[in-house]
């Protein structure tokens, strides 16, 4: 079955130190991944996507087909970026295109 | 404002009510979708729409879910004989095309007593 998963559902650690959220997934063929983050009180909103192939907010994910990830990082953490972060997958699924999300990584940077 | 806009932001139904939610997308956006986001989960998808159709509703829960966007606009997800496991924030996005960039609502916090 076609799915993210996201096996960290807690994650902290101190400002400046390096951040790695990782993100899995299980798809037959070229998937869309993206990540969505969502600050407290705010709206679900895109982070970055595999295909634009940018750095947002000093993050970078890269798309790894062999190991089926996507793994969001940073090498500075900075305290604003405490939030909660999806991983998510846009494809062909159950024969119908869908775009479905993880479980989320709530982020949490210690001054 | 330019955004996606959800009504309301917050519901509160008795047990066995029917309620409807509201999602006006973004102006010119082919795509919206409908999520159901439990505490503590991810958003777990519910249906989509391009334009007027309705794509795929294989993520409604049962069949007292109903989803429509008759003019390709606006959308209501209706919920019939609400149960206290409906509980759960609704979230609608919107966007250019099904692979372009989704861009939520505030979503709906309906809690069934």
């Amino acid at each position: 079955a076609q799915r993210v998963t996201q096996p960290e559902k807690l994650l902290s650690v101190f400002k400046g130190a390096p951040v790695e959220l990782k993100c899995n997934y299980s798809y037959s063929g070229s998937p869309e991944l993206f990540w969505y983050v969502q600050y407290s009180r705010q709206r679900l909103q895109l982070l970055l996507r595999h295909i634009s192939r940018e750095s947002i907010k000093g993050f970078t994910a890269d798309l790894n087909k062999g190991e089926t990830s996507f793994h969001l990082k940073k090498p500075f953490a900075q305290e604003e970026d405490s939030a909660m972060y999806y991983c998510a997958l846009s494809g062909i699924i159950q024969g119908a295109q869908k775009l479905v999300f993880g479980q989320g990584t709530r982020l949490t940077i210690n001054p | 404002g330019a955004g996606v806009s959800q009504s309301p932001r917050y519901k509160v139904a008795k047990r066995g009510q029917d309620v409807a939610l509201r999602c006006d997308p973004i102006s010119g956006h082919v795509s919206l979708f409908w999520y159901q986001q439990a505490l503590g989960q991810g958003p777990e998808f519910l249906t989509y729409f391009q334009n007027e159709a309705q794509l795929d509703k294989s993520g409604l829960p049962s069949d007292r879910f109903f989803a429509e966007r008759p003019e390709g606009s606006v959308s209501t997800l209706k919920i019939q004989r609400t149960q206290q496991e409906d509980s759960a924030v609704y979230l609608c996005a919107s966007s250019i095309t099904i692979n372009t960039e989704a861009f939520f609502g505030q979503g709906t916090r309906l809690t069934v007593v």
